[in-house]
C-alpha cells in the first residue's frame, strides 16, 4: 500500500497569506495525485487532478505541482471561505489511499 | 448536475450485515466507475472500493479483509455496498463518489454520505 504523508497537519493562516501543503508518497506515483477540500459537515470537493490540473469551477488561487513522490498544493491569497481540511489522494496503484489531511484555520 | 444520494445507514450490532445504496442522477451512470469512501468520526478519508463502469472489475481497501462487496445496477442507476461481519471500527460516514472515467482515474463528485454506527 502506498502511504501518503501530508505536512503540516494543521496551519493557522491570516487572510491573503499564501498557504503551501505538501504530500509525500512512499513510492513514485507519477502524476496520479489529486487534491480535495472538505469543509466541516460537507462532502469532499475535487480541487486539483493529476497533480496540477485544476478541476472545473475551482478558483484560480488553488494550484498544484509535483511528480514522483513529492507534491504541493498552494493557495494564493487565502480567503476566509478556504477554511477546511485538505486531502491528497493517489490513484497510481490499488489500494488507493488518502493522506491524513491538513486542517487550515483562518486567524 | 451530478447528484448522488446515499441511503441505508443506521445503527447495527457488531457481527451483523448492512447494505448501503447510492442513487445517481444528472449524468450517464453506466459510463462512470463508482467508489465508496468512508470517514470515521473526527478522522480522515479512507478509500473503500471501486467498481468499473460495467461492474466487471472491483478493487477494495486492504483493511476490509473481504467483508465488503461493491456492486451496481446500471438499469436502476444505483450503486451498492454490502457490508458483512461489521465491527466497531467500521463506524463511519460512507460516501459514494463518481469516478471521472469509465474505469479508475479518480473520484470527482461525491454524495453527502450516510452514517453507519456499529454498536451493541
Amino acid at each position: 500500500e502506498i502511504v501518503l504523508t501530508q505536512s503540516p497537519d494543521f496551519q493557522s493562516v491570516t487572510p491573503k497569506e499564501r498557504v503551501t501543503i505538501t504530500c509525500r508518497a512512499s513510492q513514485s506515483i507519477g502524476n496520479n495525485l489529486h487534491w480535495y477540500q472538505q469543509k466541516p459537515d460537507q462532502s469532499p470537493k475535487l480541487l486539483i487532478k493529476f497533480s496540477s490540473q485544476s478541476f472545473s469551477g475551482v478558483p484560480s488561487r488553488f494550484s498544484g505541482s509535483g511528480s514522483g513522490t513529492d507534491f504541493t498544493l498552494t493557495i494564493n491569497s487565502l480567503e476566509a471561505e478556504d477554511a477546511a481540511t485538505y486531502y491528497c489522494h493517489q490513484s497510481h496503484s490499488f489500494p488507493w489511499t488518502f493522506g491524513q489531511g491538513t486542517k487550515v484555520e483562518i486567524k | 448536475q451530478v447528484h448522488l444520494v446515499e441511503s441505508g445507514g443506521g445503527v447495527v450490532q457488531p457481527g451483523r450485515s448492512l447494505r448501503l445504496s447510492c442513487s445517481a442522477s444528472g449524468f450517464t451512470f453506466s459510463r462512470h466507475g463508482m467508489h465508496w469512501v468512508r470517514q470515521a468520526p473526527g478522522k480522515g478519508l479512507e478509500w473503500v472500493a471501486i467498481i468499473w463502469f460495467d461492474g466487471t472489475t472491483k478493487y477494495y481497501g486492504d483493511s476490509l479483509e473481504g467483508r465488503f462487496t461493491i456492486s451496481r445496477d446500471n438499469s436502476k442507476d444505483k450503486l451498492y455496498l454490502q457490508m458483512n461481519s461489521l465491527r466497531a471500527d467500521d463506524t463511519a460516514v460512507y460516501f459514494c463518489a463518481r469516478d471521472i472515467g469509465i474505469t479508475g482515474m479518480h473520484p470527482d463528485y461525491w454524495g453527502r454520505g450516510t452514517l453507519v454506527i456499529v454498536s451493541s
